[in-house]
């Protein structure tokens, strides 16, 4: 089983719609979470950190579920801007060196 | 602004040819990390640092050696490189108070 998983998509998401999709992990002991976002042919950047309270930043709300060893990014009301794949990123251990484990990545499409 | 960059955006090589792959970050970062992306299997670690002269294995460090003789580079090195070596190479640094990654334009390698 890898350690973080996600639906690799594609997300076909109508323009102004709303799309939700989730990443598990399977370390109960891991420390941080985020979600990158990743556009074709570019890098990795960082989207948001998610914390246990869950938060906003605009359109896009991040939840983490620690019982269910999950995250989720729900992201509202979709632009063609947002098409991008999505990537969850797990920090096992708050050391030196920051080692981040990345899930395969979420692809979501907005259509105009 | 972070600024990562690396020495190629694309590189065509030989089976069994040394292969070196640059990194640069001018923010004076102490951790840096060299990746590999492939289609279904997400970013794999394959070496990071977190100090001039040191370096730790990542996930998958076979066939990879790297080189940090001064802060601010970071070298990936292919010794004999082969056709299952094909893929994108991404170098990210990130300071060590911190999680976020800052990564680089990445390198699509091609072995032929």
């Amino acid at each position: 089983r890898k350690e973080v998983e996600q639906d690799p998509g594609p997300f076909n998401v109508p323009e102004g719609a709303t799309v939700a999709f989730n990443c598990t992990y399977s370390n109960s002991a891991s420390q941080s979470f985020f979600w990158y976002r990743q556009d074709c042919r570019k890098e990795p950047k960082l989207l948001m950190s998610v914390y246990s309270s869950g938060n906003e930043d605009g359109r896009f709300t991040a939840q983490l579920n620690r019982a269910s060893q999950y995250i989720s990014l729900l992201i509202r009301d979709s632009k063609l801007s947002d098409s991008a794949t999505y990537l969850c990123v797990v920090n096992k251990v708050k050391a030196a060196g920051n080692k981040l484990t990345f899930g395969g990545g979420t692809r979501v499409l907005v259509k105009p | 602004d972070v600024k990562v960059t690396q020495s190629s955006r694309y590189l065509v090589k030989r089976t069994g040819e040394k292969v070196f792959l640059e990194c640069v970050q001018d923010m004076d970062h102490e951790n840096m990390f060299w990746y590999r992306q492939d289609p279904g299997l997400g970013l794999r670690l394959i070496y990071f640092s977190y100090d001039v002269k040191m370096k730790e294995k990542g996930d998958i460090p076979e066939g990879y050696s790297v080189s940090r003789e001064k802060k601010e580079r970071f070298s990936l090195i292919l010794e004999s490189a082969s056709t299952n070596q094909t893929s994108m190479y991404l170098c990210a640094s990130s300071p060590p108070s911190l999680e976020t990654q800052y990564f680089g334009p990445g390198t699509r390698l091609l072995v032929l």
